[in-house]
């Protein structure tokens, strides 16, 4: 799997975007963009992938640059709940092993 | 049902001991996984199991044991562990290999501590 690089961490003020960042230059073509985050104690929680295109749901919006070298987690109204260890993972779709990096630690500021 | 129960929730045992973990899932995943995490670091892959069948064991010491009873089930078997091997072990699942998506849905963990 490519490796991902990510910020160690970041600031947003709660009721702003939260933009993630994530950088998969090695990433190869049948591998997919995962996103995961973690907040404190709890199990990992599955955000959103993507393989070109850029994708949306109830949780989050995935965009993706047309070279696939890096992709953006947008949380479009950040909550205080939303602090979190925040993981970006480059995987084969079909694969059943992931690596977690380092993650991106997500502080939301009242 | 969306959840992946994990049980005991906190676990204290001796090097002498011997106990087990237990996760359980009914979304019908047929891909079930361990990992191992330590404080302020991300979740070790330890095991993975497809089928029922262990496809992958990230070269873990044999004081871990894992067990796949049946589809729905995954168990980790431990004895003679260490206090190093404190930590949160965490139960996911996910569709598997050959089906459309792969996300993992993880369990909340169970923290255990080794005297």
């Amino acid at each position: 799997d490519a490796k991902t690089t990510q910020p160690t961490s970041m600031d947003c003020a709660e009721g702003r975007a939260a933009n993630l960042p994530c950088n998969h230059s090695t990433i190869s073509g049948n591998e997919y963009v995962y996103w995961y985050r973690q907040i404190h104690s709890q199990g990992p929680q599955y955000i959103i992938h993507g393989l070109k295109n850029n994708e949306t749901n109830e949780m989050a919006s995935l965009i993706i640059t047309e070279d696939r070298k890096s992709s953006t987690l947008i949380l479009p109204h950040a909550t205080l709940r939303d602090t979190a260890v925040y993981y970006c993972i480059a995987s084969m779709n079909r694969d059943d092993k992931i690596i977690f990096g380092k993650g991106t630690r997500l502080h939301i500021l009242p | 049902d969306t959840e992946v129960t994990q049980t005991p929730k906190h676990l204290v045992m001796g090097m002498t001991n011997k106990k087990s973990l237990k996760c359980e899932q009914h979304m019908g995943h047929r891909a079930m996984y361990w990992y191992k995490q330590k404080a302020k670091k991300p979740p070790e892959l330890m095991f993975v199991y497809s089928y029922e069948k262990l496809s992958i064991n990230e070269s873990v010491p044999s004081r871990f044991s894992p067990e796949c009873p049946n589809s729905s089930l995954l168990n980790l078997h431990l004895h003679a562990l260490q206090p190093e091997d404190s930590a949160l072990y965490l139960c996911a699942s996910s569709q598997g290999r050959g089906s459309g998506a792969n996300e993992q849905f993880f369990g909340p963990g169970t923290r255990l501590t080794v005297l």
